[in-house]
């Protein structure tokens, strides 16, 4: 069974400088997905980033990108020039690849706190 | 668009209850998913629907009786719940099964917060 471990529970930063949460999964797959969503207080689930293990790229979206480490099964979140709306629970999730594997395994979190 | 809407926001029932979350999407998904989530936890996985179909029951109690009337439209039935059953239920949808190398993002909706007395 595929496992993904967050070993950071929180973690804090100063308005814009940069914060880097890391996240390792056990698989035994080639192929897969892997997202990072947050979850601010409204408890909305917001994807922020995803990435395909067949992609050696890593994934970026404006101040947010991944470090993807296929080797070492790691996909570290860098959130850059923090903002105080970044602050949320950020969890890390793992698909596997192809049909019928919709389940999502999450991490157990990261609260990220962001300090003005 | 990437909006899931779920209602209601809030929801207080006793344990002789029954009642009804539901949730809609407009984006032309086919897979259609509910969530668990307690506090301070990730979400849990308890229903999957894709093209209509269940396709994944990840062994919730009976008292939880999902529904998906059409493509847009999911919902959750509840009766006869326990105190421990207090959680955020998250409705979540994705583009569903079209192509092997699509990602099939989960886009969430805001969620209801169930209290059962």
């Amino acid at each position: 069974a595929q496992t993904v471990t967050q070993s950071q529970p929180e973690m804090s930063v100063q308005e814009a400088e940069t914060v880097t949460l890391s996240c390792t999964y056990d698989t035994s797959e080639s192929d897969y997905y892997l997202f990072w969503y947050k979850q601010p207080p409204s408890r909305q689930m917001i994807l922020v980033i995803r990435q395909e293990a067949y992609k050696q790229q890593n994934a970026t979206e404006n101040r947010f990108s991944v470090n993807f480490q296929k080797a070492a099964k790691s996909f570290s979140l860098k959130i850059s020039d923090s903002q105080l709306g970044d602050a949320a629970m950020y969890f890390c999730a793992y698909r596997r690849w192809g049909f019928g594997n919709e389940k999502l395994t999450f991490g157990t979190g990261t609260r990220l706190t962001i300090i003005p | 668009d990437t909006e899931v809407t779920q209602t209601p926001k809030h929801l207080v029932m006793g344990m002789t209850n029954k009642k009804s979350l539901k949730c809609e999407q407009h984006m032309g998904h086919r897979a259609m998913y509910w969530y668990k989530q307690k506090a301070k936890k990730p979400p849990e996985l308890m229903f999957v629907y894709s093209y209509e179909k269940l396709s994944i029951n990840e062994s919730v109690p009976s008292r939880f009786s999902p529904e998906c009337p059409n493509s847009s439209l999911l919902n959750l039935h509840l009766h006869a719940l326990q105190p421990e059953d207090s959680a955020l239920y998250l409705c979540a949808s994705s583009q569903g099964p079209v192509r092997r190398t699509s990602t099939d993002t989960q886009y969430f909706g805001p969620g209801t917060r169930l209290t059962v007395l």
